[in-house]
Parts: C-alpha cells; structure tokens; sequence
C-alpha cells in the first residue's frame, strides 16, 4: 500500500515555540520521494520540500528542519521559534516510483498549524 | 516566471452552466495536473498530461472535461456539475512525469456550484 498518515490533525502553539509536524509513510518501492507542502489559507500549495529515498540527511532551512528516517518511515517536520505567518495547512506527500512514473502526489491528511500571537 | 496561474479565482455557477477554468505556466513543463480539494480534505488527482496527451484520468465524471491546447495551458471545462462538485481545483505543473521534483501549483479556483 502507498499511504501517508500525519496523525495530528490541528496544533497550536503561541509564537516563538518550536513545532513538529508528524508524516509517518508506507510504500513498497525502495525508490521514492517525499515532499512537504504549506497551503496557507489563500489556498495555494507552496513546495517546502523534495527528498529522495537515498538520502537520509537531515536538511536545515532557516527557521525549518526536516528528519527524514527510513528505519521508522517517518519524514518530520520542525519549526522553529514559531510565527503567526507559519498558521497554515501542512501536507506531507509521497511520490513511489513503480517504474510506471505516473509521478502522482499521494498526500497526507494534512495539519493545520495555528500559531496565536 | 515560476508561477502557476489560475483564472478565476472564484467562480459561482449554476448546475445547468457551461464554464470553463484556466491554468498557464511558462516554465517549459511538460506534464500539467488537475487536482480537486475539498474543505478540510487533501487534494485528490483529477487529470494527468504529458506532453499535451491525457497520461492519466481518475475516474473522473465526464462532466468535467479537461483539454490541452498546447504545453503552457490546461483547460477544465466544466457542463452540469452538482452541488457536491463544489471544491477548490488545483492546477500544478512539473517537468516531467518522471523527473519526480514535485509540482508547482497554482493558487486555485474556488468553485460553488448552485
């Protein structure tokens, strides 16, 4: 099966906390990506971020962090010191590659962040 | 340009009109995607193309009809949707269906049909 859970469904912090963003996946295909997505409410889904099944790396970006671990299928996200403009829909998403290359999102539930000031 | 442009951004039509949503990019992709979001749900996979041909169609009602006319633009003509089709659709755009660097959307169009 080819899922993406992200079992916490809204979260609320007060400005200046750190978060963290839960995106558990399943896929049988030992070659994928995974991706994060902010949909803030004007609706748009803005890239946050691409990564491939080969490479475990945590990534740092400014205030975000990612945890990538492929024992525990987990793709988390942190943010830190927390601002209202990151209130916002989170999606984890998956790519598999079957060989097929359909390159269809599977995405998460999602997370909705509010940060109160 | 990095963008994903959608038009219009709202749209209120009625069950028995004949609309039609738009979607241009300029970044020299060459796979575009319809997606359908419903409040408080994910986006769900309407329509794939590649190359200008439909790659993909996930068992989608035909009254919604998608159309490429050529590698920049995605047309979703819409004909006698229900009250139930009333969503947020997503244009997004990537290089390739095999590259896999994830999508480019579109900030949407919020749909309701009456």
């Amino acid at each position: 099966a080819q899922k993406v859970t992200q079992a916490q469904t809204e979260i609320s912090v007060v400005e200046k906390e750190d978060v963290t963003l839960d995106c558990v996946y399943e896929t049988r295909d030992t070659t994928y990506y995974l991706f994060w997505y902010k949909q803030p409410p004007s609706g748009e889904l803005v890239f946050l971020i691409r990564r491939n099944s080969f490479d475990e790396q945590n990534e740092i970006s400014g205030r975000y962090s990612w945890n990538f671990q492929k024992s525990t299928s987990s793709f988390n996200f942190t943010i830190t010191a927390s601002q209202v403009v990151d209130s916002a829909v989170y999606f984890c998403a998956l790519i598999p590659s079957y060989g097929g290359a359909t390159n269809k999102l599977i995405f998460g539930t999602g997370t909705l962040l509010a940060v109160q000031p | 340009d990095t963008e994903v442009t959608q038009t219009p951004k709202h749209l209120v039509m009625g069950m028995t009109n004949k609309k039609s949503l738009k979607c241009e990019q300029h970044m020299g992709h060459r796979a575009m995607y319809w997606y359908k979001q419903k409040a408080k749900k994910p986006p769900e996979l309407m329509f794939v193309y590649s190359y200008e041909k439909l790659s993909i169609n996930e068992s989608v009602p035909s009254r919604f009809s998608p159309e490429c006319p050529n590698s920049s633009l995605l047309n979703l003509h819409l004909h006698a949707l229900q009250p139930e089709d009333s969503a947020l659709y997503l244009c997004a755009s990537s290089q390739g269906l095999r590259e896999n660097y994830g999508y480019t959307f579109g900030s949407g169009t919020r749909l309701t049909v009456v």
